[in-house]
């Protein structure tokens, strides 16, 4: 089966950073992905590491520790357009198995 | 960057009825379609698999003769609700990935908002 955590919901200021954990068991894995999700929207994609280590895109960074099944997805100098939920998602050879989604939310 | 379109955006409905939700992939010719069903403040649950000209794959406990997929065309995949009931309300989201099983990522369409009454 797959067990993907996140926690439920963070809250953060304008222009601080947030670290969202994600922890899985997995049958199989073969990469994962980050993805942002407004209210009534579509995910959209944000990152993806499929080996150990941390991947930067601009204000967004995500890590992955394999070895442990724990990735985080780092968001630096928070804007309120990032309140959001995140997305972790596992890849197990053609599908993706979704965790429940973190519910950021930026205060001014 | 590849775009997913879905239609139609939100669809209200009588129970008993059924309910056809369109997937075109735009500008990208997508071999392999998904489908996922997501509840109020849960996940993303995948549905069903199908691939361009063959019957799709079926997650366990969805019912295949209950929500119909039929992938025609290379742009283009459809999921009929037959028979809708309250319980069928959902957010229903589709994704295509333009390669077969293996790599490649999944590019997500906006959704559709399915509320039968």
């Amino acid at each position: 089966g797959q067990n993907i955590d996140q926690p439920t919901e963070m809250t953060a200021t304008e222009g601080a950073i947030v670290q969202i954990n994600c922890t899985y068991q997995t049958s199989g894995f073969n990469g994962l992905f980050w993805y942002q999700q407004h209210a009534g929207e579509a995910p959209t994609f944000l990152s993806y590491n499929v080996l150990d280590g941390l991947e930067e895109k601009g204000r967004f960074s995500s890590f992955l520790s394999r070895s442990k099944g724990y990735s985080y997805l780092l968001l630096k100098e928070l804007q309120m357009k990032d309140s959001a939920s995140y997305l972790c998602a596992v890849k197990n050879d053609y599908k993706l198995s979704f965790g429940a989604g973190t519910t950021v939310t930026v205060r001014a | 960057g590849a775009v997913v379109s879905q239609h139609p955006s939100w669809v209200i409905c009588k129970s008993g009825t059924s309910v056809k939700i369109e997937c075109r992939s735009l500008d990208f010719q997508a071999t392999t379609m998904f489908w996922y069903r997501q509840f109020p403040k849960q996940s993303l649950m995948l549905m069903a698999t199908s691939n361009e000209g063959s019957k799709a794959t079926y997650e366990q406990g969805v019912e295949k003769d209950k929500f119909l997929i039929n992938h025609a065309s290379l742009t283009l995949s459809t999921l009929t609700v037959t028979s809708a009931h309250p319980e069928d309300s959902s957010f229903y989201i589709c994704s295509a990935r333009d390669r077969p099983a293996g790599g490649g990522e999944q590019f997500f369409g906006p959704g559709t908002r399915l509320t039968v009454l």
